[in-house]
């Protein structure tokens, strides 16, 4: 069965710093694709980043970047530079791509990040 | 704001009664997701579709439905509420092909429904 694991419920970072958010996740599926979603306290889902499990490389947007490690099944979220505004749950989620069970996608139980001043 | 569009944004029901969730797609999408936020469930899947067939299914009871409209906007039904289905229920469109080999859209999230079942 398919399953998102992030074992951090709740992570405090100190603003301008670097943070890693974890994720592992268990497939069987070949073809699948991996993101990240920031729910900041207002409650609105904002997609951050995205990682097709055949991308040979990392996948960057601004400030976030994506540590795909496939033989491990991890898809880590690195966020540089911390700001106050990054403080929210983030979510790791994974999407199958294969016919059987096209676009049916798994969320994690997410991390709570807290941007100290 | 993301462009999708979710009515109403609180709903307060009684148990066993039955209620409808709107969603309106971005201009121009073709797929709508419906998902369930809760805090015990967490985010939870429950059903995609594209330009109104359905998709995929994910962890949806046989007391909720949904469709997408040939306008493409789509309803949630859920009835025979129970206290349990208290939750946020999002709504996000994509504009991603059904092809397998197509690279990935984001999915872009409405603001949600937040219902409380007393």
């Amino acid at each position: 069965a398919q399953k998102i694991t992030q074992t951090q419920p709740g992570m405090f970072v100190q603003e301008k710093e670097a943070v890693t958010l974890d994720c592992t996740y268990d497939t069987s599926d070949q073809s699948y694709g991996l993101f990240w979603y920031k729910q900041p306290s207002s409650g609105e889902m904002i997609f951050l980043i995205y990682q097709g499990s055949y991308d040979e490389q990392n996948a960057t947007e601004g400030r976030y970047s994506l540590n795909f490690q496939k033989a491990r099944k991890s898809a880590n979220l690195v966020i540089s530079a911390s700001q106050l505004g990054d403080s929210a749950m983030y979510f790791c989620a994974m999407r199958s791509l294969m016919k059987t069970s096209y676009d049916k996608v798994i969320f994690g139980p997410g991390t709570s990040l807290s941007v100290i001043p | 704001d993301s462009g999708v569009t979710q009515t109403p944004k609180h709903l307060i029901t009684a148990t066993g009664q039955r209620v409808t969730l709107r969603c309106s797609p971005r201009s121009g999408d073709l797929s709508v997701y419906w998902y369930q936020q809760s805090l015990d469930q967490g985010l939870q899947f429950l059903i995609q579709y594209y330009n109104g067939e359905e998709r995929a299914k994910g962890n949806i009871l046989e007391r909720f439905s949904a469709q997408q409209f040939p306008d493409l906007h789509s309803e949630l039904n859920l009835s025979s509420l129970e206290l349990g289905d208290s939750a946020l229920y999002f709504c996000a469109s994509s504009a991603r092909s059904p092809d397998r080999g197509s690279s990935y859209n984001e999915q872009f999230f409405g603001p949600g429904t937040r219902l409380t079942v007393l």
